[in-house]
């Protein structure tokens, strides 16, 4: 069973605007989040994370939000650029004892298009 | 910058082969790990490493096994290919926590 839902497979938004990614978990020993960007023939890239003891995490473009209690967090982009276009696969793990050292849970993804 | 270094981008193989993928890293991490990516299914964890010579499965172990000799190599073996094993391979290692993790260009592989 997923653990990490990314519910929209797609996402259409014009340049300059805000494009919102979703993600959603259901196990509550998770404490850290991240987001991956992935063109197509490229491995992904890591791109922003979240710790659970934040709710919000920003770099340049990019801001993470994360609500505990709705085990759910998203990605924004503002303003969105064509180059922006690619899927986003957000991710999450387990710290502490009894963590699997290391191991991710991914989500499906969600592509995103940016249109000009 | 951590290099993640997959010996093959493109492959064909026929079914029924033996197929080695081979990835190196240069940032003397921990973990390694192997997934798959398959369209709509995501990022698939098939095995994972975190030390030489120690490996765990992941979700999607079956027709797969692993080799990690030396800490910068993890190999992924597959004993006798099949066509529902096309698919983008992807290599990636990490230090530990927290738990990011870098990827290597990926490897495509297609079984005929």
């Amino acid at each position: 069973d997923q653990q990490v839902k990314q519910n929209s497979p797609s996402l259409s938004v014009q340049e300059g605007r805000i494009s919102i990614l979703n993600c959603d978990y259901t196990n509550s020993m998770f404490d850290y989040f991240l987001w991956y960007k992935k063109y197509p023939a490229e491995g992904p890239t890591f791109l922003i994370s979240i710790s659970s003891i934040k709710d919000k995490n920003e770099d340049g473009r990019f801001t993470v939000f994360l609500n505990k209690s709705a085990k759910h967090l998203s990605l924004h982009i503002v303003p969105s650029q064509p180059g922006d276009s690619a899927v986003y696969f957000c991710a999450a793990s387990k710290v502490g004892r009894g963590s699997t050292l290391g191991r991710l849970y991914f989500g499906r993804g969600t592509q995103l298009t940016v249109w000009p | 910058d951590v290099k993640v270094t997959q010996s093959s981008r493109y492959l064909v193989k026929r079914t029924g082969e033996k197929v080695f993928l081979e990835c190196v890293q240069d940032m003397d991490h921990e973990n390694m790990f192997w997934y798959r990516q398959d369209p709509g299914l995501g990022l698939r964890l098939i095995y994972f490493s975190y030390d030489v010579k120690m490996k765990e499965k992941g979700d999607i172990p079956e027709g797969y096994s692993v080799s990690r000799e030396k800490k910068e190599r993890f190999s992924l073996i597959l004993e006798s290919a099949s066509t529902n094993q096309t698919s983008m391979y992807l290599c990636a290692s990490s230090l530990g926590q927290p738990n990011t993790i870098y990827f290597g260009e990926g490897s495509w592989l297609t079984v005929v």
